[in-house]
C-alpha cells in the first residue's frame, strides 16, 4: 500500500534562513506525481511543488526547491529565505494511480514550520 | 485560475440534525471531486470520490450511509452529513481536478461543529 510519511511534526527557522522539510513515501509505481502543499493558518490548502518522477531534475518554485531522491523514495522540500508568511502546515502527497493520477491523495501527517522575525 | 469554493464556511447544528456542505468549481467543470476530512493539528483523509452522474465512492471505513454525496452537475458536489454527532464534528474540504491539469484545487473548508 502506498504511504507518505512526514517524521518532523514540527520544525522552526530564522526569518531570511534556509529550512528542509522531510518526506518518505512508499510506492511500487514506477511513474507516479508528488506534491507539497501549504495549509496556513486559513487552511486554505495551497499548492506549493510538484515533482513528476519520470524527471531526474529536481523542481524549483522560486524561494521553494525540492529534493527529489527516487531509489530512497525520499521527497524533502527546501524552503531558501524565510519569510515570515511562510508559517504554515506543510503536506506532502502522493497520489493514488501513479502517473495516471486518479486525482485521490495520500497525505503526509504534516510539518508545521514556525518562522522567527 | 482554478478556484473551488465551499458553503457554509462554517456551521453549528444540534445532534442528530443533517448539514449540507457544497463544493462548487467556480471557473471549470469537473467530473470528479474528493472530500477530505480533517481534525485539528492532523492530516487530511480522503473521504470519499465523488462522480458526476453516478454513485460515489467511498474510503475503507467511511459510512456511505452518513455521508451522503451528491455529484448533480459537472460544478457542483454536495456532502450531507446525516444524523450528525459530536464525533462528525471536523473541518471537511473538498478538491476538484481541472481537465488537463494534474493538480488537485482545494475548496476553503468547512468547519463543522455538532453540539
Amino acid at each position: 500500500a502506498q504511504t507518505v510519511t512526514q517524521s518532523q511534526p514540527e520544525m522552526s527557522v530564522q526569518e531570511a534562513e534556509t529550512v528542509t522539510l522531510s518526506c518518505t513515501y512508499d510506492t511500487s509505481e514506477s511513474d507516479y506525481y508528488l506534491f507539497w502543499y501549504k495549509q496556513p493558518p486559513s487552511r486554505q490548502m495551497i499548492l506549493v511543488i510538484r515533482q513528476e518522477a519520470y524527471k531526474q531534475q529536481n523542481a524549483t518554485e522560486n524561494r521553494f526547491s525540492v529534493n527529489f531522491q527516487k531509489a530512497a523514495k525520499s521527497f524533502s522540500l527546501k524552503i531558501s529565505d524565510s519569510q515570515l508568511g511562510d508559517a504554515a502546515m506543510y503536506f506532502c502527497a502522493y497520489p493514488l494511480g501513479g502517473s495516471s493520477n486518479t486525482g485521490k491523495l495520500i497525505f503526509g501527517q504534516g510539518t508545521t514550520l514556525q518562522v522567527k522575525p | 485560475g482554478a478556484v473551488v469554493s465551499q458553503h457554509p464556511s462554517r456551521v453549528i447544528c444540534k445532534s442528530g440534525t443533517s448539514v449540507k456542505i457544497e463544493c462548487r468549481s467556480l471557473d471549470f467543470q469537473a467530473t470528479t471531486m474528493f472530500w477530505y476530512r480533517q481534525f485539528p493539528k492532523q492530516s487530511l483523509m480522503l473521504m470519499a470520490t465523488s462522480n458526476e452522474g453516478s454513485k460515489a465512492t467511498y474510503e475503507q471505513g467511511v459510512e456511505k450511509d452518513k455521508f451522503l454525496i451528491n455529484h448533480a452537475s459537472l460544478t457542483l458536489s454536495t456532502l450531507t452529513v446525516t444524523s450528525a454527532h459530536p464525533e462528525d464534528s471536523s473541518f471537511y474540504i473538498c478538491s476538484a481536478q481541472k481537465p488537463g491539469r494534474n493538480e488537485q484545487f482545494f475548496g476553503p473548508g468547512t468547519r463543522l461543529t455538532v453540539l
